[in-house]
């Protein structure tokens, strides 16, 4: 199974800076034919389903902000949150879709300082 | 738009079974163009991918559940059904039907990002 460890664990942020979260793969994620990453990003706050915030690494579902980017190739990824605002407290998940069974990362949790 | 929502007992005795329905609006389940996940979320804890289940009812489940666990659906009720046997504390979970797009196959399995979730049902289990 492929293993995502995501770091940190937590980070505090003051709103208005950037936060940036890492998520490395025990195996590569990358189809070399297609050159796609199999990689997507998620959003989950209490009470809520979580929300597809990245695919494709790098690709932003329709109606995220412009200031979550993603990026990375292969084995290592970033999800980075430009400006945090203070809606963007949460747990954020990456999660690979590449090699059966599909896996999470263990959550990094973004809090404002 | 489309809509999932998940619906089901929140309270099972242990050993029993669950049985969870996701009814689904605003897709065709049978178009094949999509594939449908079930995820689960245990207290304190992250999220666990269950398996999935396709239109034509072919489905994996991941081994840690597989003796225990089946995926089907219903493409003239729009519903997919989750059903989990033996259950113990440690199945209490938010559980949550999630469409994926198909986009290729490994092997003989779909791949795609996880495009849209259900709200999700708490399920306890407790005598």
């Amino acid at each position: 199974d492929i293993v995502l460890t995501q770091s940190p664990d937590s980070l505090a942020v003051s709103l208005g800076e950037r936060a940036t979260i890492n998520c490395k793969s025990s195996q590569s994620v990358l189809y070399g034919s297609k050159n796609q990453n199999y990689l997507a990003w998620f959003q989950k706050k209490p009470g809520q389903p979580p929300k597809l915030l990245m695919y494709w690494a790098s690709t932003r579902e329709s109606g995220v902000p412009e200031r979550f980017s993603g990026s990375g190739s292969g084995k290592d990824f970033t999800l980075t949150i430009g400006r945090v605002r203070a809606e963007d407290v949460a747990l954020y998940y990456c999660q690979q879709y590449y090699s059966i069974p599909w896996t999470f990362g263990q959550g990094t949790k973004v809090e404002i300082k | 738009q489309v809509q999932l929502q998940e619906s089901g007992p929140g309270l099972v005795k242990p050993l029993q079974t669950l049985y969870l329905i996701c009814s689904v609006s605003g897709d065709s389940i049978s178009s094949g163009g999509h594939f449908w996940n079930w995820v689960r979320q245990r207290p304190g804890r992250g999220l666990e991918w269950i398996g999935y289940v396709d239109y034509s009812g072919s489905a994996y489940y991941i081994p840690s559940l597989r003796s225990r666990v089946s995926m089907s659906v219903d493409t003239s009720q729009y519903q997919l059904s989750l059903k989990l046997q033996a259950m113990t504390a440690e199945d209490t979970a938010v559980y949550y039907c999630v469409r994926s797009y198909f986009y290729d196959t490994t092997g003989d399995h779909p791949r795609g990002p996880f495009d849209h979730w259900g709200q999700g049902k708490l399920v306890t289990v407790s005598s």
